[in-house]
């Protein structure tokens, strides 16, 4: 079956201009993720999602960042007035689960903040 | 506070053992993932710990002590595909995923 995708996987952007990151689960994963990966680091854990839930907002960077899940499927993930240190890959999970199931991780769209 | 520790580079031989150790402080525990992650590519999955002890899967095992704080990976015959980061990350169960720095592992010829 089909994998985790994300949209796009490139994007370029000036800074101050707002965007937004796409996320397709597994169909059938409740549990969703979203992470983020400045090059050469490891990964930094953003928010999950729990259904159309995030129960603990507490990891994204700033008040500019914000998710949210629709339909127990795709998420978005919005980054406004970009700032050139949110140039990072943005990695989305899903397992069947929260917490005990292994997370699936798609391919990652590289943002590039100029 | 949170904080996980990884050796940031390990290199091996071909054929041979290698360990790649993770030590974490975590406000919560709940379980502990290894990741492998090639560069350019998403992290996949290699296996979850949750009780003390060894466990085995193929050429990868892995190795958790919930009151040390402490786990490693282990990898057997190593081939040069296997020269990637390995990721450890805590299950913080209920908040939220804490993962290392990763460990980038060269496997030389």
């Amino acid at each position: 079956g089909a994998g985790v995708s994300q949209s796009p996987s490139n994007k370029v952007t000036e800074k101050g201009k707002d965007v937004e990151l796409r996320c397709d689960p597994i169909s059938g994963h409740t549990a969703l993720y979203w992470y983020r990966q400045r090059l050469g680091q490891g990964l930094e854990f953003l928010i999950y999602f729990q259904g159309n839930s995030a129960p603990d907002k507490s990891g994204l960077p700033s008040d500019r960042f914000s998710a949210e899940r629709t339909g127990e499927s795709v998420s978005t993930l919005t980054i406004q007035r970009t700032q050139q240190e949110d140039s990072a890959v943005y990695l989305c999970a899903s397992s069947l689960e929260y917490s005990s199931n292994e997370q699936f991780f798609g391919p990652g769209t590289r943002l590039t903040v100029l | 506070g949170q904080n996980i520790d990884q050796p940031t580079e390990m290199t091996a031989t071909e054929g041979a053992i290698v360990q790649i150790n993770c030590t974490y402080q975590t406000s919560g525990f709940n379980g502990l993932f290894w990741y492998q992650q090639h560069a350019g590519e998403a992290p996949t999955f290699l296996s979850y710990n949750v009780l003390d002890g060894l466990e085995e899967k193929g050429r990868f095992s892995s190795f958790l002590s919930r009151s040390k704080g402490y786990s490693y990976l282990l990898l057997k015959e190593l081939q040069m595909k296997d020269s990637a980061s390995y990721l450890c990350a805590v299950d913080n169960y209920g908040q939220n995923f804490v993962f290392g720095p990763g460990t980038r592992l060269s496997v030389l010829p």
